[in-house]
Parts: C-alpha cells; structure tokens; sequence
C-alpha cells in the first residue's frame, strides 16, 4: 500500500510556542489530506480536510487561527499549532487519499505525539 | 450525519478464544463505505479492511471475517482463535460516497486484550 510518513514522531514544547508536523505521502501524489486527532483513549476526530493548493475546510469547533494548515504541494501538508498550550497535548495523525469520492482509501501516517508542557 | 456505534468498550479474552467487535452505523446515503482499522500500541492505524454497501458478502481474510448486515445496519468483526498479538484499540468507520473529500467517521473503539 501507499505510504505517508509524519514528522516528527514525537514533540514535546512550551506553553506558547508554535509546534509544526509534516504529513508527507511518499509513493504517490495526494489531492486530499486529512487530520485527526486522537485523545487519550479516545477516537480519531477530523479537525480538518486540506486540498493541493486550496483553503482547508475546518470541522465545526476547530479553531483555524490555531490550527494552521498549508497544503503547498501533492506531496506535503503541514499542521502548525500556534501558541500551543497544555490542552493540544494529544496524538496527531493525518491521511491522504489519491482521489475524490468515498471510495478511496486513505493512507495514515504514523502520527505525532504532542505534548505541551 | 454518519455515525458509527462500537458499544463495547473494552473486551478481554484468553488466547485462542474467538472474539467478535460489533459496529452499527448510521447514514442516509445509500452508497457508503465501511472499513475497520486496528491500533496497536504503537500508533500507527493499520487497515483491515473495505466494503461497499453494495457488497453484502462476507468477507475471511485468515483469522479475521467480517459479517456486513445491511438490515441491521452492522458490519461486525471476528478474530478467530485469537492470539496475543491481536492486543490493540480496533475502530470501525464510514465514509459515504457522494462526499467529494471520502471524510471518515469513526467509532470511538473497542480495546481488545488477550492474555495467556
């Protein structure tokens, strides 16, 4: 299957500062990322559904000032959590799809571990 | 809306005991996509399986089937003798056709443990 890598795995950082992740698909070319996020012991909730070279579409309740999505190529989307603070500590994970429609699988990557403190 | 139902939160079995994940979902699009995913501890999601709601059929992929209920609104899992390495959260998501962006909705999990 196709493959997406995360960097970094893991990240830990001060109240305040700005974290960035890397989703990166590494075989084919993604017009759709997505990312989740995951909770201690919960499930994967969408924060928000970039495209190639457009705006992201947020989910409802995400904050998109904080939350900053760029999607500058087929390749690469980045997260950028600005002013993080102990409450963005959670485990960030994101997908991409090679096409348009619910019948195209998503790729995962491996996810980062956030942690504020 | 989709929603997607994993009622049993935590279930715990002795290796080689069969063991079966329950999903019910919810959609009122008639072509829809179901997939389950597993999480060990490490992570990483991996994909189990997909089935469209057109394909009723059951599904064996070695130890692991999959019973597709349309009636019901279930698309069930079974691990067949199970073994210690099957120890993971396991989610159940749908996804509906005619959304362009294939967003999925998942369960909030089941955490199955097997012990010796």
């Amino acid at each position: 299957g196709a493959v997406v890598s995360q960097h970094p795995s893991r990240v830990i950082c001060k109240s305040g500062t700005s974290v960035k992740i890397e989703c990166r698909s590494l075989d084919f070319q993604a017009t759709t990322m997505f990312w989740y996020r995951q909770f201690p012991k919960q499930s994967l909730m969408l924060m928000a559904t970039s495209n190639e070279g457009s705006k992201a579409t947020y989910e409802q309740g995400v904050e998109k000032d904080k939350f900053l999505i760029n999607h500058a190529s087929l390749t690469l989307s980045t997260l950028t959590v600005t002013s993080a603070h102990p409450e963005d500590s959670s485990f960030y994970i994101c997908s991409a799809t090679a096409g348009a429609g619910g019948h195209n699988e998503q790729f995962f990557g491996p996810g980062t571990r956030l942690t504020v403190l | 809306a989709q929603k997607v139902t994993q009622a049993q939160t935590e279930i715990s079995v002795v290796e080689k005991e069969d063991v079966t994940l329950d999903c019910v979902y919810e959609t009122r699009d008639t072509t829809y996509y179901l997939f389950w995913y597993k999480q060990p501890p490490s992570g990483e999601l991996v994909f189990l399986i997909r089935r469209n709601s057109f394909d009723e059929q059951n599904e064996i992929s070695g130890r692991y089937s999959w019973n597709f209920q349309k009636s019901t609104s279930s698309f069930n899992f079974t691990i067949t003798a199970s073994q210690v390495v099957d120890s993971a959260v396991y989610f159940c998501a749908l996804s509906e056709a005619e959304e362009t962006a294939s967003k999925l909705t998942f369960g909030t999990g089941t955490r199955l443990q097997v012990t010796l």
